[in-house]
């Protein structure tokens, strides 16, 4: 089936520090791969995505690479802002899954000025 | 225009009422979705709709009733409702491909916070 494995959080980190979040996926079919980040009393925003191996996606100084080998899909940043305090969601979405989404349990990041 | 609509973005509502969520998307989109989520924890499915039809339902209790009443709207009525109803509520909208594995990303609205008392 499909699923997706996030990076338990919290995570706290220093103003300037580097960012990772770890997502693993298994699915059945040919998966698009997504990061969301969802502000405090916000909806959900896109921040990247990667539609087929090795794709990078990025956004505002965030990357993260679609790694086929490895069903990885981790999140980078090498300075992380304490505007970038969110909750991130890894998510999947199935080529054979028709319109179902598949999203990991949420990382919640703060970052300390 | 890339934008959801959420309205109410507040609602509090007692266990007899009877209420609605209402969704907005002029995308062009064809799927629309309901999601229900607590604090911290990943949007849980409720429904789906794919074209105007209703294609997933989650077994969501049937005091949660969707509507789609045409490609832009989409409504949730709410009916005696239980405290543990109390959540954020979520729409999203996804274009879909017209060919088998469709993979775009889901556009989300505000949410509606929901507090049953």
């Amino acid at each position: 089936g499909n699923s997706v494995t996030q990076m338990e959080g919290p995570v706290t980190l220093s103003e300037e520090a580097f960012l990772t979040i770890n997502c693993t996926y298994t699915a059945t079919g040919y998966p698009s791969l997504f990061w969301y980040v969802q502000y405090p009393g916000e909806g959900l925003q896109l921040l990247l995505k990667a539609t087929k191996a090795d794709d990078k996606g990025s956004n505002k100084g965030f990357e993260a690479t679609y790694r086929k080998e490895t069903t990885s899909f981790h999140l980078e940043k090498g300075s992380v802002q304490v505007s970038d305090s969110a909750v991130y969601f890894c998510a999947l979405s199935d080529s054979e899954a028709g319109n179902q989404f598949y999203f990991g349990t949420g990382t919640s990041l703060t970052v300390i000025p | 225009d890339t934008e959801v609509t959420q309205t109410p973005k507040h609602l509090v509502m007692g266990m007899t009422n009877k209420k609605s969520l209402k969704c907005e998307q002029h995308m062009g989109h064809r799927a629309m979705y309901w999601y229900k989520q607590k604090a911290k924890k990943p949007p849980e499915l409720m429904f789906v709709y794919s074209y105007e039809k209703l294609s997933i339902n989650e077994s969501v209790p049937s005091r949660f009733s969707p509507e789609c009443p045409n490609s832009s709207l989409l409504n949730l009525h709410l009916h005696a409702l239980q405290p543990e109803d109390s959540a954020l509520y979520l729409c999203a909208s996804r274009r879909l491909s017209g060919r088998a594995g469709n993979t775009g990303e889901l556009f989300f609205g505000e949410g509606s916070r929901l507090t049953v008392l």
